[in-house]
């Protein structure tokens, strides 16, 4: 058990849905990170959060959002899903606020599949 | 912006010889250096990092990687694999400054045979 406790395991929605991935960080943790994983695009980060604050911002798609509560647990928010967003999402914490050479610590993921 | 390139896409070694998985980057100065491990249904497992200092970093699970500045890499090795070693390999490059996430490369997946 990493400390990042990501839910649920599975997904699997009909396109055109909304759904919604959670994500707590590791204790202490007060950074999250959003990684989609694919085969063919591999490890894409999609945004950062630092104690609530948006920090960086990757290839996410208008369609997709997120945030970061006060408890540090954050939410990303996936609509009018497309079966290209069919994928394994990943959440990472962090102590830091930028890499400062500590790396991450990752959950186990998501896999949303879109039929 | 920072880049990662694993040469390898597949590799597939014997349980018992050793290993060496590539991984080159590209940045402007030296950068933060990691490389993980992901099973199959897990999530990545931090196996060693590279800060500064003695370019040859020991990991967990007996793996180590030297980094090579005048080659821009950072390889991964082990001397004697084992059969639970089979998994996916990512190298990943994080800046020393700024709020730039980690970069990871595509991934090289290790098979192993008896």
């Amino acid at each position: 058990d990493s400390g990042v406790t990501q839910t649920p395991k599975h997904l699997i929605t009909a396109t055109g849905q909304r759904v919604t991935l959670r994500c707590s960080p590791r204790s202490g943790d007060l950074s999250v990170y959003w990684y989609q994983q694919s085969l063919d695009q591999g490890l894409q980060f999609l945004i950062h959060y630092y104690n609530g604050e948006e920090r960086a911002k990757g290839n996410i798609l208008e369609r997709f959002s997120a945030q970061q509560f006060p408890d540090l647990h954050s939410e990303l928010n996936l609509s009018s899903l497309e079966l290209g967003d069919s994928a394994l999402y990943f959440c990472a914490s962090s102590v830091a606020t930028n890499n400062r050479g500590y790396g991450y610590t990752f959950g186990s993921g998501t896999r949303l599949t879109v039929v | 912006a920072q880049s990662v390139t694993q040469p390898d896409i597949h590799i597939t070694v014997s349980e018992g010889a050793s290993l060496e998985l590539r991984c080159n980057y590209s940045y402007g100065a030296t950068p933060y250096l990691f490389w993980y491990v992901q099973s199959p249904g897990q999530g990545l497992q931090l196996l060693l990092k590279y800060f500064s200092g003695d370019t040859l970093v020991q990991g967990i699970k007996g793996f180590e990687a030297e980094f090579k500045r005048s080659q821009s890499s950072f390889n991964l090795r082990k001397p004697s694999v084992h059969w639970s070693d089979a998994a996916e390999y990512f190298c990943a490059v994080g800046a020393r400054s700024g709020n730039t996430p980690l970069v990871f490369g595509k991934g090289t997946r290790l098979s192993v045979i008896a």
